[in-house]
């Protein structure tokens, strides 16, 4: 159990710029979230997948956004034309399949859009 | 919808001194119930999660949380801080009662352990 992944760490980007993340989850979790943080808040739902199947959106996912996890395994989260207001950590978090399962997450992308 | 209330952005104690962070839920139903940690620049630890069995529930690095439903609260506790408790500490909730489904996060709390 290596634990979630995320590359890249850090990203600075220029507005209008389009910038993608990646996440490697825990190997047997079939369940995989995203979430954002913006500082001095708690994480904030964005999107989460059972195995390759999106299974929900939050209305915070606009059009820019987008989500992919194409073989069950990685995640990949990508932002078109980023804002200065996309400025935000993105975490990963992943966790088997049952109810009372709690979700371990990733380290984080900090995306600075300058 | 379900939501998380974290009572005080910020708590500062002494080293030793008992940790109360408080934490209220709004669910119709008995909910699913964690307390996560965060520390600079990292991501969210687990702490404790409450599922429905004992409503005490006890976490890891000394912490425990007790359900009580007629208060709607899940509140952390610590008997004696330590200085690496430092931390920002997250109350969430499943967002569906049927669980492992998205989390609600409360706004968190920061715990400051002073010398």
């Amino acid at each position: 159990d290596t634990g979630v992944s995320q590359d890249p760490r850090h990203k600075i980007t220029k507005r209008g710029q389009n910038v993608t993340f990646r996440c490697d989850p825990i190997s047997e979790h079939n369940r995989l979230y995203w979430y954002r943080q913006t500082l001095g808040q708690g994480p904030e739902f964005l999107t989460y997948f059972q195995n390759e199947a999106q299974l929900e959106k939050s209305r915070l996912l606009s059009d820019r956004f987008s989500a992919e996890r194409p073989k069950g395994s990685f995640s990949t989260l990508e932002i078109q034309r980023t804002e200065q207001g996309d400025s935000a950590m993105y975490l990963c978090a992943s966790s088997p399949t049952g109810v009372a399962y709690e979700q371990y997450f990733g380290p984080g992308t900090r995306l600075t859009v300058t | 919808a379900q939501s998380v209330t974290q009572l005080g952005s910020h708590v500062s104690v002494s080293e030793g001194a008992l940790v109360l962070l408080r934490c209220n839920y709004s669910s119709s139903v008995p909910p699913y119930l964690f307390w996560y940690v965060q520390y600079p620049n990292q991501g969210l630890q687990l702490l404790l999660k409450y599922t429905s069995a004992a409503t005490l529930v006890k976490g890891i690095n000394g912490f425990e949380a007790e359900f009580k439903k007629s208060e709607t609260s899940f509140h952390l506790t610590k008997p004696s801080a330590h200085m690496s408790d430092a931390a920002e500490y997250f109350c969430a909730v499943s967002s569906r009662p049927s669980g492992n489904t998205p989390l609600v996060f409360g706004k968190g709390t920061r715990l400051s352990v002073i010398a």
